[in-house]
Parts: C-alpha cells; sequence; structure tokens
C-alpha cells in the first residue's frame, strides 16, 4: 500500500531532550515536507526536501533541523525541544513530474502528536 | 503570506449541495489550484485539482472563474462524513517550492 510513515504517533518529553521524528514513504517521491497544525493557525509548512541533499526552509523552520540522505526518508530533528513546539505534525511527500501536468498531489502521514513538558 | 483565503466556517444541511469559495487573486499562470479535505485531526486527504477547466471526480467538482483568481469546490450531495476541515492551496505542476495551507474552511453538515 502507498503511504508515508510517522514515528512515533504520540511523544510526551521534556524540554532540552533531543528528539527525531522519522517519516518515510514508499511511492519513490522526489518532494518531501514536515508542517505543524496547532488551533487556529492551520498547517504551517516547517521544511520541505526537493530530493536527496537538498532542503530548504517552509514558513516556520525556527527550533527543527531535518536531513535527505535517502529519497525515501526525511527525519524532523528537535535538538532541543521547547514547549512552544507542541503540536501536531504531519510529514507528506509528492511526485514532481517531468512534464507540469498539475498532478503533484501530496500524500500525508498520519501525524505525530508531540507535547513537550 | 498565504496565497489564499477562505470562510472560516460553513454549514450545509444533510443531501444539498456545499459550495466552498477560495480566493487566490495572485495566482500565476502555471499554479494548479487543489482542495485537501481534514477530518478531525488525520492527514489532509486530496480531493481533486484543476488549472483552468472545471474539473468533475467521484468526490466533488471544482469550478474556477474564468480570470482564475477564484474557484469553488463542490460537494453535490453532502454526507455527515463529509464534516471536515477543507483547505485550498495553489500549488506549480513541478511541486518545488513552498506550499501554504492557511487555516482552511470548517464544514459543519447537519442532519
Amino acid at each position: 500500500e502507498a503511504q508515508v510513515t510517522q514515528n512515533p504517533r504520540y511523544l510526551i518529553t521534556v524540554t532540552g531532550k533531543k528528539l527525531t521524528v522519522t517519516c518515510s514513504q514508499n511511492m519513490n517521491h522526489e518532494y518531501m515536507s514536515w508542517y505543524r497544525q496547532d488551533p487556529g493557525l492551520g498547517l504551517r509548512q516547517i521544511y520541505y526536501s526537493m530530493n536527496v541533499e537538498v532542503t530548504d526552509k517552509g514558513d516556520v523552520p525556527e527550533g527543527y533541523k531535518v536531513s535527505r540522505k535517502e529519497k525515501r526518508n526525511f527525519p524532523l530533528i528537535l535538538e532541543s525541544p521547547s514547549p512552544n513546539q507542541t503540536s501536531l505534525y504531519f510529514c507528506a511527500s509528492s511526485l514532481a513530474p517531468v512534464r507540469p501536468s498539475g498532478a503533484n498531489v501530496l500524500t500525508f502521514g498520519a501525524g505525530s502528536r508531540l507535547t513537550v513538558l | 503570506d498565504a496565497k489564499t483565503t477562505q470562510p472560516t466556517s460553513m454549514d450545509c444541511a444533510e443531501g444539498r449541495a456545499a459550495n466552498l469559495p477560495c480566493n487566490h487573486s495572485t495566482i500565476s499562470g502555471n499554479e494548479y489550484v487543489y482542495w485537501y479535505r481534514q477530518i478531525h485531526s488525520q492527514g489532509p486527504q486530496y480531493i481533486i485539482h484543476g488549472l483552468k477547466n472545471n474539473e468533475t471526480n467521484e468526490m466533488a467538482s471544482l469550478i474556477i472563474t474564468e480570470d482564475r483568481k477564484s474557484s469553488t469546490l463542490i460537494l453535490p450531495h453532502a454526507t455527515l462524513r463529509d464534516t471536515a476541515v477543507y483547505y485550498c492551496i495553489v500549488r506549480v505542476a513541478r511541486g518545488y517550492q513552498k506550499v501554504t495551507f492557511g487555516t482552511g474552511t470548517k464544514l459543519q453538515v447537519i442532519p
């Protein structure tokens, strides 16, 4: 089944304890991205990646790191989590078609709910 | 900066058509309009997309104005399961860019 898998789905941690949220897709997608969702603020993009070793900042990158060493994986790293990073996180991926067809539909993971105390 | 604006919330009677508007007045010629929906706190799911022609699939219809500055998603016969937050985004075909979702429209389908 074509899917984007995020782990962990739920995590409670403490301020300053480094953590990584993993994201893996099995669709050979070039484009991958991370979003956070907070009440009243909708989905905001944290980072995105166009391909292996190519990443760029989204709208809210502060406090986060990412890496893209393999095409299928795009982990989100919180080096020193703080309470304002308590949120629901989504990973998403899509193709980047050679011909402009518009069919680069984003496929989302199920989400990871992170609480930083 | 949000590229799209949508009403915060809408109600629709079950069985009636739900018409959800989206304004994208700064859309570029090579940007498509995509619609997604999010049920509860699940990952958003793709509904439909279009460039300038009206589109229809098994889930919905998309009407894009001639000047492409706005669009309307139509759910022809809304059911309770269509209660969700609906997001309208614009995106270039190759997808190598930031993607801004905004806050979407909360659609409540009423029995």
